[in-house]
């Protein structure tokens, strides 16, 4: 079994919807859980990061964590053709330690 | 300003060579670290520093060896290039300390193509 599941997409959807992304995961020792967004040839971008189980919320995007369920989730709100691009989750016990990222997910977005 | 950089964008050569990638930081984080993204864009750990000292070392072969001169480089040397070293390396950096989150920013990347 993997430690962070994420599927791969594509994921399309028509302009101004919802969108939801997903990930689960393994280790009871992650603490932090991270989205990155990355587009085709360029670095990852770190959307919003939380802190053990909990929403947060940051313009468009909303994370939320369930650790109970080792379930984390990205919605974005009022979907642009622009968000269209990879989105990474990520997760990391703290300290020094290197992220654990799943997949990423392809999501397009249709104008 | 870049924050987080990486030299050179583009590499390509062939098998049995050894080469090298640069990464710099001007955030002042004393974390760094390299990752490597395949073809299938699965993104892996690698490397990290704290302090110019090595914290983590994945299951990577010892042809791959990190350097940090100071707080603000680490960059990769590769020895004896193969087919199965062809993918995107990535430089990030964080601050890991009690007024640091997790958060690491990543670099341009780099996509290394052996022949």
């Amino acid at each position: 079994q993997k430690e962070v599941e994420q599927d791969p997409g594509p994921l399309s959807v028509p302009e101004g919807a919802i969108v939801s992304l997903n990930c689960t995961y393994s280790n009871s020792a992650f603490q932090y859980f991270m989205w990155y967004r990355q587009y085709s040839r360029k670095g990852p971008e770190l959307l919003m990061y939380t802190y053990s189980s909990g929403n947060k919320e940051d313009g468009r995007f909303t994370a939320q964590v369930d650790k109970s369920s080792k379930y984390i989730s990205l919605f974005i709100r009022d979907s642009q053709p622009s968000d269209s691009a990879t989105y990474l989750c990520a997760m990391t016990g703290g300290g020094a330690d290197g992220l654990t990222f799943g997949k990423g997910t392809h999501l397009i977005i249709q104008p | 300003d870049t924050a987080v950089s990486q030299t050179p964008k583009y590499l390509v050569t062939q098998m049995g060579n050894d080469k090298s990638i640069k990464c710099e930081q001007n955030l002042g984080h004393d974390t760094m670290y390299w990752y490597k993204q395949d073809s299938k864009k699965f993104l892996k750990i690698m490397f990290s520093y704290n302090n110019k000292e090595l914290i983590i070392n994945e299951t990577v072969p010892n042809r791959f060896s990190p350097k940090s001169p100071d707080k603000a480089h680490l960059n990769l040397h590769i020895n004896s290039l193969e087919l199965g070293d062809s993918a995107v390396y990535f430089c990030a950096s964080s601050h890991h300390g009690r007024t640091g989150g997790p958060e690491q920013f990543f670099g341009p990347g780099t996509r290394l193509t052996v022949l």
